[in-house]
């Protein structure tokens, strides 16, 4: 079965500091990867995805996510965090059988918090 | 508006009380995605639609659950007679591709349904 997994439930950084959001997927096939976050009572904001190419993606706010294929990961990061960069992210995978359309599946989350 | 917007924000029903939740796609968007988030948890795939085409409703949890697109634009998910266990966030998400690519998926802020 086709599955991401986020290993904590919650990360705690200092501001200014580097953060790492780990994700790490099971997949049979070529994955294609998202990440989003969600800040409470708002839905899901897209931050990245990776689909082919450099193992290194770029997306909004800063932030940045590696391509491990060896490792099965995709791990979301950002070198400078901010205070309001606290919220809860999502990893997430496409259904490679899906039929076509991007349904995605997606991990339990992580809540961020960052501390000044 | 530019983003997908969802109504009624919050609906507290009773135990066997139908409900439908509304969403409104970024315009032009083909494809439609109903989500369901229960608290401390990803969300996960109910249904999609390809303009008015259901194409996927695997996800639905029972036959309560209904949705439909008539018009390729606005979308509706009904729930009949609801339980206790439907309380959750529906979230609503439109995609901005079609096939092949792999499209993003644009989220709105969700409906928190509370069944008492």
């Amino acid at each position: 079965a086709q599955s991401v997994a986020q290993p904590e439930d919650q990360v705690n950084v200092a501001e200014g500091n580097p953060l790492t959001v780990k994700c790490t997927y099971s997949v049979s096939g070529n994955p294609y990867l998202f990440w989003y976050v969600q800040y409470p009572n708002r839905g899901l904001q897209f931050l990245l995805k990776y689909i082919t190419g450099d193992n290194l993606v770029k997306g909004s706010y800063g932030f940045e996510a590696e391509f491990n294929k060896s490792q099965t990961s995709f791990h979301l990061k950002k070198p400078s965090a901010l205070v309001s960069d606290s919220a809860l992210y999502f990893c997430a995978v496409r259904d490679l059988f899906s039929g076509g359309y991007n349904k995605l599946i997606f991990g339990a989350g992580t809540r961020l918090a960052v501390h000044p | 508006g530019a983003g997908v917007s969802q109504s009624p924000r919050y609906k507290v029903a009773k135990r066997g009380q139908d409900v439908a939740l509304r969403c409104d796609p970024i315009s032009g968007h083909v494809s439609l995605f109903w989500y369901q988030q229960a608290l401390g948890q990803g969300p996960e795939f109910l249904t999609y639609f390809q303009n008015e085409a259901q194409l996927d409703k695997s996800g639905l949890p029972s036959d309560r659950f209904f949705a439909e697109r008539p018009e390729g634009s606005v979308s509706t998910l009904k729930i009949q007679r609801t339980q206790q266990e439907d309380s959750a966030v529906y979230l609503c998400a439109s995609g901005d591709h079609l096939g092949s690519s792999v499209e993003t998926q644009y989220f709105g802020p969700g409906t928190r349904l509370l069944v008492l």
